[in-house]
């Protein structure tokens, strides 16, 4: 079993939909938590930074981690054609050389 | 300020020969990495380096060489290309080494492919 699960996708919603993405682990260690975005033929950047359990948001983006469940979410409201590309989950130990444990990555398309 | 830079872009390389990947940064970063991203693989992370003068093996550094020649540069070398090295190839860096998590921060990649 991989240490990080992310369902790859595609995952084709139209304009203004609600994006749902999640990702599964299996270390009980991660306690930080990151998504990021690529963009086609683009380097990843990050999105989303959180710290254990709970919700951040950031604009239209929330983040949620349920570490009892290990499981963490990537919320996008009133998706945009512009939130088209790939979303990797992405999380470490507090301990490691800061190395990161990344999901295979989501593919989203937001039709006009 | 250009964060982490990537050269070349793009790469056709024939099996059996080498070449070097080029990776500066200018954020005064102490940890750097190399990636390779391959469809349905997701990345994978081939060789980092926690801070100058240290370099580590990750989940695929068979077939790799690097050299973290100072603190902004870190280089990746392929001594003998091969097909199954056909991938995108990233480099990141990060502000922090030890015991923190800290973000990564991604060059634009260079595309590799090995006939």
């Amino acid at each position: 079993q991989k240490e990080v699960e992310q369902d790859p996708g595609p995952l084709s919603v139209p304009e203004g939909a609600i994006v749902s993405l999640n990702c599964t682990y299996s270390n009980s260690a991660f306690q930080y938590f990151m998504w990021y975005r690529q963009y086609s033929r683009k380097g990843p950047e990050l999105l989303m930074y959180t710290y254990s359990s709970g919700n951040k948001e950031d604009g239209r983006f929330t983040a949620q981690v349920d570490k009892s469940s290990k499981y963490i979410s990537l919320f996008i409201r009133d998706s945009q054609p512009s939130d088209s590309a790939t979303y990797l989950c992405a999380m470490s130990p507090p301990y490691g050389n800061n190395r990161l444990a990344f999901g295979k990555g989501n593919q989203v398309v937001v039709i006009p | 300020n250009a964060g982490v830079t990537q050269t070349p872009k793009f790469q056709v390389l024939k099996t059996g020969q080498s070449m070097t990947l080029q990776c500066a940064q200018d954020m005064n970063h102490n940890s750097m990495y190399w990636y390779r991203q391959d469809p349905g693989m997701g990345l994978r992370l081939i060789y980092y380096s926690a801070s100058e003068g240290t370099t580590d093996k990750g989940e695929v550094p068979n077939g790799y060489n690097v050299s973290r020649l100072n603190k902004r540069e870190f280089s990746l070398r392929l001594e003998s290309a091969a097909p199954s090295q056909t991938s995108v190839y990233f480099c990141a860096s990060s502000p922090t080494s030890g015991y923190r998590t800290d973000t990564q921060y991604f060059g634009p990649g260079t595309r590799l492919t090995v006939l």
